[in-house]
């Protein structure tokens, strides 16, 4: 059971490049999230679904892109790579009520 | 849209010392969860808080959740150099579609002198 896998762990993108960010879970969660969390800050809600072929925006969705799917799988879509979207990605997953669980996380630069 | 608020943002202690952490709601929550982040790590929960004025505990560390439940606090006894991360606290809306979001605090970053 390896719960939320998150790849890449690292990438560095050039300004403009686009990019996928994958994540997979196996627990048959129907909530799946991606944040995104910046140097010393918290965490931020970019876009979640609440099951396959419903996803909905979060508190910072613009400059990217979700799309589920299937129930494991909630990549995460950038595509036209900006400095400002350097940080570090996680996706989670969770069902009703229940404890979040997150991913690794991918720590992305933009240069 | 509902907001949570943490404080402090940062606490510096001595090994020993108590630290607690405290997160107000702007809305009325379901329930409230705790996390703790390692220093380059990923979000790990810790607990679940859901009735009215309820206190759970885990070893050292004490999870209160308000009776209006719109606020919380983490408390950890004699701190350990082991408690050193982020705590966050997320709340879980009482109303409609609000429900399916977690909305975290911005996080208390512990730090413990040895």
């Amino acid at each position: 059971n390896a719960g939320v896998t998150q790849t890449p762990k690292f990438r560095i993108l050039k300004i403009g490049q686009s990019m996928t960010l994958q994540c997979t879970q196996d627990m048959n969660h129907n909530y799946m999230y991606w944040y995104r969390q910046d140097p010393g800050m918290g965490l931020k809600l970019i876009y979640y679904s609440v099951g396959a072929g419903i996803t909905d925006k979060g508190e910072v969705p613009n400059g990217y892109n979700v799309s589920r799917s299937t129930t494991e799988d909630f990549p995460l879509r950038l595509e036209l790579a900006a400095p400002s979207q350097t940080s570090v990605y996680f996706c989670a997953s969770r069902e009703f009520n229940q404890p979040q669980h997150f991913g690794d996380g991918t720590r992305l630069s933009i240069l | 849209g509902q907001q949570v608020m943490q404080i402090p943002q940062y606490q510096h202690v001595q090994e020993g010392e108590d630290f607690t952490t405290y997160c107000n709601s702007s809305t009325t929550l379901s329930n409230i969860q705790w996390y703790k982040q390692r220093p380059g790590g990923h979000p790990v929960f810790l607990i679940q808080l859901v009735k009215s004025g309820e206190v759970k505990k885990q070893k050292r560390l004490t999870f209160q959740f308000g009776e209006a439940k719109k606020n919380s606090s983490l408390h950890i006894t004699a701190t350990q150099t082991t408690d050193v991360g982020t705590y966050f606290c997320a709340g879980v809306a009482n109303s409609g579609g609000s429900n399916y979001k977690l909305t975290f605090g911005k996080g208390t970053l512990l730090t413990v002198n040895p």
